[in-house]
């Protein structure tokens, strides 16, 4: 069975600093997805980034880059200067390819509280 | 840019009242989704719907609940009896598997029921 786990509940930082959002998964499929979604306060989920298992390249979007290291079955993500907007719960979560039945259904991460200060 | 749409954004229900919850995926999508949401805790998968038919469904899936794609446009979401329990954000979730069959699921912005 598919397990996507984020240790950090809550993380505090003041606005320009960098941080690290953890993610470790777990799955007996060889091929499967990643993905990082951002939840505002308005509580609509936001995609950030999806990464296939056979693409282990890091991935940087602006102020947002990702870590994926199969090797360790991790998935971190990494905003630079921080910003208040930035606050928000960011969800990891994991997709097995699966075949018919189990097609695209995400499997969620109990979520990391990030909350930047000014 | 094309999205899924979810209504209504809030519903207040009496318990044991039963309740639909609306959804019109992206027109050209397949894969259809329901998760769940109870407030403060993570994202949880409720259903999965392909071909006119669940493929998959997970224990909180129980004889309460129940999904339909009635005209090829909108699906829904039924609570037959609503418990206090019930009350959470629901979500759905469209898919269509690209040439690489990866996957992307595009969500709507929520239903929040609460069962008062």
């Amino acid at each position: 069975a598919q397990k996507v786990t984020q240790a950090q509940t809550e993380i505090s930082v003041v606005e320009k600093e960098d941080v690290t959002l953890d993610c470790v998964y777990e799955t007996r499929d060889t091929t499967y997805y990643l993905f990082w979604y951002k939840q505002p306060p308005s509580g609509e989920l936001v995609f950030l980034i999806r990464r296939n298992s056979f693409d282990e390249q890091n991935e940087i979007s602006g102020r947002y880059s990702w870590n994926f290291q199969k090797s360790t079955s991790s998935f971190n993500f990494t905003i630079t200067a921080s910003q208040v907007v930035d606050s928000a719960v960011y969800f990891c979560a994991l997709s097995e390819r699966g075949g018919g039945t189990s097609y695209g259904k995400l499997t969620f991460g109990q979520g990391t509280i990030l909350t930047v200060h000014p | 840019e094309p999205e899924v749409t979810q209504t209504p954004s809030h519903q207040v229900t009496q318990m044991g009242q039963e309740v639909i919850l609306r959804c019109v995926p992206i027109s050209n999508h397949l894969y259809f989704y329901w998760y769940r949401q109870i407030l403060g805790q993570k994202v949880e998968f409720l259903v999965s719907f392909y071909n006119n038919e669940i493929s998959e469904k997970s224990e909180i899936f129980d004889d309460q609940f129940s999904v339909e794609r009635p005209d090829g446009s909108n699906f829904t979401l039924k609570i037959r009896s609503t418990k206090l329990e019930d009350s959470a954000m629901y979500f759905c979730a469209s898919d269509r598997p690209g040439e690489d069959m990866n996957t992307e699921a595009f969500f709507g912005q929520g239903t929040r029921l609460t069962v008062v």
